[in-house]
């Protein structure tokens, strides 16, 4: 069974970079895009980007200038990066499976609390 | 742009309908987000459960709305409900501002 997991240091000061690590395990990547969304304090879910495991990437229009993720050659790890953090970015971030030609994501990981501060 | 409703109450045991309006939707997601949890998908594709979600979850879509409908609700079903779409022009997903689901 697929499993997503998040990681990466909680607190941040503003400008700096955050930095994210999305580990899947239990199945292979292959043929699947790994998305980032994330979450503010008592708000929705917004998406982030998404990765495909071969590299292909689409941002967020409003964190393209600042967002870079990216898949190593494992396709184990997936990562984002977001430089020059404001309190705005505070939120939870997640990772979320979704299938080549499907719409849906499933499973996603349980997330991981940035603060900036 | 998909609107649900901030909040629907309901008693344990009723059935809660749980709204997502759009125009010309099509294969609507929900998941279920309890506080402090990832969301969970509960049904795709407008109305097909995923293994392990119990059948008092359903779904329907007109092309303008897509209802969740909860039976016999229970103080489980408690939850932020989000729908989700893709939108191919923008080649990203979009998502329903949630509805927060109260079991009284």
């Amino acid at each position: 069974q697929v499993q997503l997991r998040e990681s990466g240091p909680r607190l941040l000061r503003p400008s700096e970079t955050l930095s994210l690590t999305c580990s899947v395990s239990g199945a292979s990547m292959r043929l699947y895009y790994l998305t980032w969304f994330r979450q503010s304090p008592g708000k929705g879910l917004e998406w982030v980007g998404y990765i495909y495991f071969s590299g292909y990437s689409n941002y967020n229009s409003s964190l393209k200038s600042r967002l870079t993720l990216s898949v190593d050659t494992s396709q184990t790890q997936f990562s984002l990066t977001l430089t020059s953090v404001t309190t705005a970015d505070t939120a939870v971030y997640f990772c979320a499976r979704r299938k080549l030609g499907e719409s849906k994501f499933d499973p996603w990981g349980r997330g991981v609390l940035v603060t900036v501060s | 742009v998909l609107t649900q409703p901030p909040s629907v109450s309901v008693a344990p045991g009723q059935t809660a309908r749980l709204a997502c309006g759009g125009n010309n939707i099509e294969n609507v997601h929900w998941y279920r987000q309890r506080p402090g949890q990832a969301p969970l998908l509960v049904l795709f594709d407008d109305s097909v459960r995923p293994s392990g979600i119990p059948g008092r979850f359903s779904g329907s879509n007109s092309g303008d709305s897509a209802t969740l409908t909860i039976g016999t609700v229970e103080a489980g079903d408690e939850a932020d409900y989000y729908c989700q779409v893709w939108d191919p022009r923008l080649d990203h997903p979009v998502f329903g501002g949630g509805t927060k689901l109260n079991v009284l």
